[in-house]
């Protein structure tokens, strides 16, 4: 077994600021996701890494920047965060060649006052 | 384009109950076809997934679901449920060899006494 870790947990910001969620795995898996979950509109894909110092922009990557500095961790910063923007932020990885079958974290939890 | 949706955004079941949850699919070519659960202030897990095959399959908890090609379908199916299936359960595609999976918006189930 293994688990993905986010931190923080929750992220209080100001309008404008640049914030950085972090995420950990230890699954030893190749590709990795950051995904934005808003209430009632799922979860919409941001970047996407299938190895390491790969990146790949999903549906949602404007306004995001991702980095994969390892196999473990893959990063995203929020650029410039929107005022009243409430949302939390999954990550999760699969191994190569079963890309289907996702592990989550728990989330980040992101307020911008 | 691929989409899912998932018309109920909310279900109120008793305990003990049967419990049918929802998700049309809209994809061209094979789709392979996932449920996912979210329980409280946790990350996605997997409940079961459907790989061109046998149209019923069974996952974890007593689920189980069932795909027809004809309605372009996918829905999750409990015949008795437990208080501890209070969650968010989200319908996903992703085609074959796919890099990310596309994701309902989610359907809330509440269990009353």
């Amino acid at each position: 077994g293994g688990i993905i870790t986010q931190t923080p947990k929750f992220l209080i910001g100001q309008e404008g600021q640049k914030l950085t969620l972090k995420c950990q795995q230890n699954f030893n898996h190749d590709t990795m996701y950051w995904y934005r979950q808003d209430s009632g509109k799922g979860l919409r894909l941001i970047y996407y890494s299938i190895t390491e110092n790969d990146l790949q922009k999903g549906d949602l990557s404007e306004g995001y920047d991702a980095s994969r500095e390892k196999k473990s961790s893959f990063s995203l910063t929020v650029t410039s965060a929107q005022k009243n923007e409430m949302a939390v932020f999954l990550c999760a990885s699969s191994p190569l060649g079963n890309q289907d079958t996702q592990y989550f974290g728990p989330g980040t939890r992101l307020l911008v006052l | 384009a691929q989409s899912v949706t998932q018309p109920d955004a909310r279900v109120t079941v008793s305990e003990g109950a049967s419990l049918q949850l929802r998700c049309k699919y809209s994809y061209f070519g094979t789709p392979y076809l996932f449920w996912y659960v979210q329980y409280p202030r946790q990350g996605l897990q997997l409940l079961l997934k459907y790989y061109p095959g046998d149209p019923v399959v069974q996952g974890v908890n007593g689920f189980e679901a069932e795909f027809s090609k004809s309605n372009s379908s996918f829905h999750l199916r409990k015949a008795s449920v437990h208080w501890s299936d209070w969650a968010v359960y989200f319908c996903a595609v992703s085609m074959e060899g796919g890099r990310a999976l596309i994701f309902g918006t989610g359907t809330t189930v509440s269990v009353s006494p």
